[in-house]
């Protein structure tokens, strides 16, 4: 792979069920985040990872939770999903934080629908 | 409060040239950003301003003003295939990006 996966590419959940996604980055990059994104609204920030073995809360953590055990992988956790988190979730990273020039790169986003 | 401000949309004809604003109000300031989001995909990477000026890069530049707290991004020689979003965002003084909801770009033959 080159760049960042994300899985799965789209689905559809029922409210209450558990769910995660999973993010997977190839480019050896320190940091790493989580971005939901609604129509009409900027990306909003869920949860972020400096390096390997530390995580952050975002603008909009509640009801979400992450991990960073290895470089890697930072999958995003919904313990019981609800409808208001029905969104396109994407996972992005980059080379380290305040690394600006580099900007963050994208993976390709989670669809999800919760009903 | 942080903020971004960006136009909802914009129109422009094929072979011209537009210039789309963005201004911000962040807690500290580390750079602008601006990336480029096709339907249905992933935003990517355009343009970064940390310093007063403009940066070109190919048939897009962008213009940053700190004392305003301004930033626009030029399209020169439009394509079709430049129809898309283009976001804005600032780099706070936590080193977390601030995003505009987006200017959604339409090119008209």
């Amino acid at each position: 792979i080159a760049g960042i996966t994300q899985a799965p590419t789209s689905q559809i959940l029922a409210a209450g069920r558990r769910m995660t996604l999973r993010c997977t980055q190839d480019m050896r990059h320190n940091a790493m985040y989580w971005y939901r994104q609604d129509l009409g609204l900027g990306l909003r920030l869920i949860h972020y990872s400096n390096t390997a073995g530390t995580t952050g809360k975002g603008e909009v953590p509640d009801g979400y939770s992450v991990s960073r055990a290895n470089t890697d992988d930072f999958p995003l956790t919904l313990a019981s999903a609800v409808p208001s988190q029905t969104s396109v979730y994407f996972c992005a990273s980059s080379e380290g934080v305040g690394t600006s020039g580099g900007g963050q790169f994208f993976g390709p986003g989670t669809r999800l629908t919760v009903l | 409060g942080q903020n971004i401000d960006q136009p909802t949309e914009m129109t422009a004809t094929e072979g011209a040239i537009v210039q789309i604003n963005c201004t911000y109000q962040t807690s500290g300031f580390n750079g602008l950003f601006w990336y480029q989001q096709h339907a249905g995909e992933a935003p990517t990477f355009l343009s970064y301003n940390v310093l007063d000026g403009l940066e070109e890069k190919g048939r897009f530049s962008s213009f940053l003003s700190r004392s305003k707290g301004y930033s626009y991004l030029l399209l020169k020689e439009l394509q079709m295939k430049d129809s898309a979003s283009y976001l804005c965002a600032a780099m706070d003084s936590n080193y977390q990006l601030i995003w505009g909801a987006g200017t959604k770009l339409i090119i008209k033959p």
